[in-house]
């Protein structure tokens, strides 16, 4: 079962910052949270991904609470490219079989021109 | 780098033949391949996981005699749905999770196809 809970919906203006929340508060400690996002009839698509501390990247950036219970991924300038599912993946680290990432439902980020 | 591909993009059968989907890492080795079907509307799930050399394992509620996982080399891994029916008509995506030293580049990551459209008349 998924570990992350997400809203189910979202949308944001064009150009503005899109700023998409998860909730993992049964993370452990050897977990990191991935985000990916698929847009439509494309495989996912990776975007960033952190233990504890905030991560940014060319896409993205990733803000993780102190107690790691829920994190926030941020598009800081979003555009209509930006249209797809994104979907918060709490995963540990290694090759175990605790690594494999379970989808949830994921949040679908609507930019409006 | 890091692409996986999938061949074929889409494949339409009539029912009761069977499919084989390709997936490929382009330029990096994984010792593990793992397979998510997707219906529309709905999210990934996780079908099985393929081992270099090994039996896939399945989870639970997915028929081993009905989706045949072959992962016969570090780059390449197969799934063939038998005997395909109109319910398993679905968007089949593979991925692939690199190997490589602690630290280094695409260590532990999993990276995505971009899926197979299977249509079954």
């Amino acid at each position: 079962d998924a570990k992350t809970t997400q809203p189910t919906s979202m949308d944001c203006a064009e150009g503005r910052a899109a700023n998409l929340p998860c909730n993992h508060s049964t993370i452990s400690g050897n977990e990191y949270v991935y985000w990916y996002r698929q847009i439509h009839s494309q495989g996912p698509q990776y975007i960033i991904h952190g233990l504890k501390n905030n991560e940014t990247n060319e896409m993205a950036s990733l803000i993780i609470t102190e107690d790691r219970k829920s994190s926030t991924l941020i598009l800081p300038h979003a555009t209509l490219r930006d249209t797809a599912v994104y979907y918060c993946i709490v995963r540990a680290g290694g090759y175990s079989s605790a690594s494999k990432i379970i989808f949830g439902s994921g949040t679908r980020l609507s930019i409006r021109p | 780098g890091a692409v996986v591909s999938q061949h074929p993009s889409r494949v339409i059968c009539k029912s009761g033949t069977s499919v084989k989907i390709e997936c490929r890492s382009l330029d990096f080795q994984a010792t593990t391949m793992f397979w998510y079907r997707q219906f529309p509307k709905q999210s990934l799930m996780l079908m099985a996981t393929s081992n270099e050399g090994s039996k896939a394992t399945y989870e639970q509620g997915v028929e081993k005699d009905k989706f045949l996982i072959n992962h016969a080399s570090l780059t390449l891994s197969t799934l063939t749905v038998t005997s395909a029916h109109p319910e398993d008509s679905s968007f089949y995506i593979c991925s692939a999770r690199a190997v490589g030293l602690a630290g280094g580049p695409y260590y532990n990551e999993q990276f995505f196809g971009p899926g197979t459209r299977l249509t079954v008349l």
